[in-house]
């Protein structure tokens, strides 16, 4: 079945740490990926996005994300993360040109510790 | 403000019940689309509307239909409640962008005692 993977459900981590989460799909075809994140009591915001072109994607608050086609994958890093990153982060994929639904993994809740 | 209206903002219902959330699309907008949030299902695509018509649809229970109004804006009813209905309710919308331009709304709670 097809699905996206977000390997891990809750990273806590320091100020200054470099942060690297996971995400894996199992579409095949062409495929359309972001990263949404959202902070506590707001609405979803999207951070980045990849569509084609250069597979190292630059998003808002210096988050990145690589994408890499052979092991179907759309991981996002940001080198050094602040106390205001603590959030919940979502890798979502739209797999399909005719709609524009997105599948959405079960989200990363990050933690940031001052 | 992401320009994507929900309401209300928060529904505290019984058992049985029947409700309407309601989502404003950002101006220009023709996509509208519902989106479940919970603790154990995490995000489920639930139904896409397009200009009136649908044109997508997901994990959408036979208790619960939408439709989208002439002026765009739409309307999603959940009926016979259960428990486990509760949960955070997103509507997005989209231009022709597709999802270049989707944008999320606040979200409805609904939560069902």
């Amino acid at each position: 079945a097809q699905s996206v993977s977000q390997h891990n459900h809750h990273v806590i981590l320091s100020e200054a740490a470099s942060l690297e989460l996971g995400c894996n799909y199992s579409y095949g075809g062409t495929v359309n990926l972001f990263w949404y994140v959202q902070y506590p009591g707001q609405h979803l915001q999207l951070l980045l996005k990849y569509f084609s072109g250069d597979p190292l994607v630059k998003g808002i608050k210096g988050f990145e994300a690589e994408f890499i086609k052979s092991k179907f994958s759309f991981n996002l890093r940001k080198p050094s993360v602040q106390w205001s990153d603590t959030a919940e982060y979502f890798c979502a994929v739209n797999a399909n040109s005719n709609d524009y639904k997105l599948s959405f993994g079960a989200g990363t809740t990050v933690t940031v510790r001052a | 403000d992401s320009g994507v209206t929900q309401t209300p903002k928060h529904l505290i219902t019984a058992t049985g019940q029947r409700v309407t959330l309601r989502c404003s699309p950002r101006s220009g907008d023709l996509s509208v689309y519902w989106y479940q949030q919970s603790l154990d299902q995490g995000l489920q695509f639930l139904i896409q509307y397009y200009n009136g018509e649908e044109r997508a649809k997901g994990n959408i229970l036979e208790r619960f239909s939408a439709q989208q109004f002439p002026d765009l804006h739409s309307e999603l009813n959940l009926s016979s409640l259960e428990l486990g209905d509760s949960a955070l309710y997103f509507c997005a919308s989209s231009g022709d962008r597709g999802p270049d331009g989707y944008t999320f709304g606040s979200g409805t709670r609904l939560t069902v005692v």
